[in-house]
């Protein structure tokens, strides 16, 4: 079985300055990844996935993330954050290939965004 | 197209209360699932469905119950409520089994078991 872990439950930040949020993930079999967005009070929504192939993913709102197999991690990056980025983000995992369609979320990252 | 929609948005119960949380979607997608989000605990998965009439249990099925008799519809039942319910519950689609997809997520309900 897959598992995920997001080492920071909440990173502070300042208007304009870089982000990372962490995530590592543990499975024995190749893995699709995601990161989610969870605004304050909606539902959630895709940032970006890895499927297969260049490991550098870009996904909306200028959001990056690196997967790097050897160190099973999947880091989620922003080079310059807003007030609007302030939200709960959270790393999912799914086996890929063949037909186990269950995705398995971490605990989330609570970014917030101060001026 | 609406996307995922959920009824209600709020929900108060007693103990040992039943009660159904609707979930319909207008995309034509044939996984669907229920997830609970509690503090701290991220999200889990309650039960999914692969089309109508094929459901299956997720992380934590216990005290609920679903069905799928249309594409579209995917309620979650609660049979005889308990205060460890007391969570927000997503509903969410997407529309190829291999799961490389996007889930599309509803706006959720809260609801409370006192």
């Amino acid at each position: 079985a897959q598992s995920v872990t997001q080492l920071d439950s909440q990173v502070p930040v300042f208007e304009e300055a870089p982000v990372e949020l962490r995530c590592n993930y543990s499975s024995s079999v190749s893995v699709y990844l995601f990161w989610y967005v969870q605004y304050p009070n909606q539902g959630l929504q895709l940032l970006l996935k890895y499927l297969s192939g260049s490991t550098l993913v870009k996904g909306i709102n200028g959001f990056e993330a690196e997967f790097n197999k050897s160190q099973t991690s999947f880091h989620l990056r922003k080079p310059s954050v807003h007030i609007s980025d302030t939200a709960e983000y959270f790393c999912a995992v799914k086996r890929g290939r063949g037909s186990n369609y269950k995705l398995t979320f971490g605990k989330g990252t609570l970014l917030t965004v101060n001026p | 197209n609406a996307g995922v929609t959920q009824t209600p948005k709020f929900q108060v119960l007693k103990t040992g209360q039943s009660m159904t949380l609707q979930c319909a979607q207008d995309m034509n997608h044939e996984y669907m699932s229920w997830y609970r989000q509690d503090p701290g605990m991220g999200l889990r998965l309650i039960h999914y469905s692969v089309g109508a009439g094929i459901t299956d249990q997720g992380e934590v099925p216990n005290g609920y119950n679903v069905s799928r008799s249309t594409t579209e519809d995917f309620p979650l039942r609660l049979l005889s409520a308990a205060p460890s319910q007391t969570s927000v519950y997503f509903c969410a689609s997407s529309y190829d089994l291999a799961g490389v997809s996007e889930q599309f997520f509803g706006p959720g309900t809260r609801l409370t078991v006192l």
